[in-house]
Parts: structure tokens; sequence; C-alpha cells
């Protein structure tokens, strides 16, 4: 089977940085992806590390370490706008099937205050 | 370029009726996806198709759950009979390469059963 652990809340000040964890279980691993829900709305595709070290792009930095199975998203000069839950998903599967899956975690709980 | 489309938006209905929720991926996309995301959880893969196959139901409660994707294109997903434990938003995604890290999804359907 396949595991994800994520912390399920976090609270940070407008303009400060915050990293959320993760850590995973999974067989046929690929990659760690990111994604932000905003309440009532629709996942969007935010980050993705399938080597070890960190990707940036823009406010956002994912970094990845696959002997830890261990991935984190930071998020840097925080906005209000960036209170949403953000959930890592596992990317795995067996090349040689050319089949993939992603597995979400159960997400956090972003809360951004002034 | 537009979005995933789904519909309808809200559902509420009694317990042992049936319900069916549309969705129309991104055009080109021939990776289409049914999630269902309980409160509080990240989304829970119920299908995947390429094209018109289902690749992957193992996670699809066959007994009340039935999906369809003819032509390849729009896919529908119904409940019959649904139970007070469907209750949660159904989320349709699709990906323009099988089992990419990068999912694009709709808005969701959130549904009630009473």
């Amino acid at each position: 089977g396949q595991s994800l652990e994520q912390p399920s809340e976090v609270t940070a000040v407008e303009g400060a940085i915050v990293q959320i964890n993760c850590t995973y279980q999974t067989s046929g691993f690929y990659g760690l992806s990111w994604y932000q829900q905003h309440d009532g709305g629709a996942p969007t595709f935010l980050s993705y590390n399938a080597l070890d070290g960190l990707e940036e792009t823009g406010r956002f930095s994912s970094f990845l370490s696959r002997s830890d199975s261990y991935g984190y998203l930071l998020l840097q000069e925080l906005q209000m706008k960036d209170s949403a839950s953000y959930f890592c998903a596992v990317r795995s599967g067996y090349s040689g099937a050319g089949s993939y899956q992603l597995t979400f975690g159960k997400g956090t709980k972003l809360s951004v205050i002034p | 370029e537009a979005g995933v489309v789904q519909s309808p938006r809200y559902k509420i209905i009694e317990k042992k009726q049936p319900v069916a929720f549309w969705c129309n991926p991104i055009s080109g996309h021939n990776t289409l996806y049914w999630y269902r995301q309980n409160l509080g959880q990240g989304p829970e893969l119920l299908i995947r198709y390429e094209n018109e196959e289902a690749v992957d139901d193992s996670q699809l409660p066959k007994d009340r759950f039935s999906a369809e994707r003819l032509k390849g294109v729009d896919s529908t997903l119904k409940i019959q009979p649904a139970e007070l434990g469907d209750s949660a938003v159904y989320l349709c995604a699709s990906s323009p390469t099988p089992g990419g890290p990068e999912q694009f999804f709709g808005p969701g359907t959130r549904l009630t059963v009473l």
C-alpha cells in the first residue's frame, strides 16, 4: 500500500516563510507533486519533483529527498491569498506498464494571519 | 484555453435515489480521472480513462457506481442507489499524458445525500 503523512494544520504570519512537510511510503515511486486547493475550489498544480533537490517557482519551492522518502513545500513572503489547503501527492507506477497514478495526502490547511 | 467543466456544481438528493455527474475535460486531454473528496481529506481516485477505455477502476464501488466515457471525450459518473456515505465532492480531472504529475481539476460537484 501507500501512505503519506503531512501536518493537518499550519498557521503563519503574513510576509513570513512556512514549510509544509510530507513523508511517504510507497512502492514504484516516481515523484512528488504539490497541489493547492482553496475552500470550495479545485485543486491546482503547484510543482513536481522527480529528482532530489529543490525546485523553485516564484514564491514557492519544493524539495525532495528520495532516500529519506521526504519532501516539503516552502512558501515565502506569505500573502493572505495563500490561505488554502496544500496536498502532497505521490506519483507511482511501473514504467514497463506505462501506467502511473497519483495518491494524495490528507492535506495541510494553511492559515495566514495578519 | 477552457478548463475542465463539471455539472452540476451542487446536488442534494434523498438516499436510494440515483444521481449523475458530467465532466468535459480540457480539449486534447486523452486521460480523464474521477476522484472523490471527503471533507478534510485528499482526493481519492475512483476511475481513470485513457480515451474511452477504463484502465484503472479498482477503487470504484461497482455495486452502485458506474462510469462511461463515450467517444473518449466527456464522461458521466453515476451512483444508483445513493447512500448517506456517498456525500462528498466528486472531482473530475484530465491530463495531457497518462498518469502525468500535473492534472487539471474541475470545480467538482458537491453531493449531499439526505
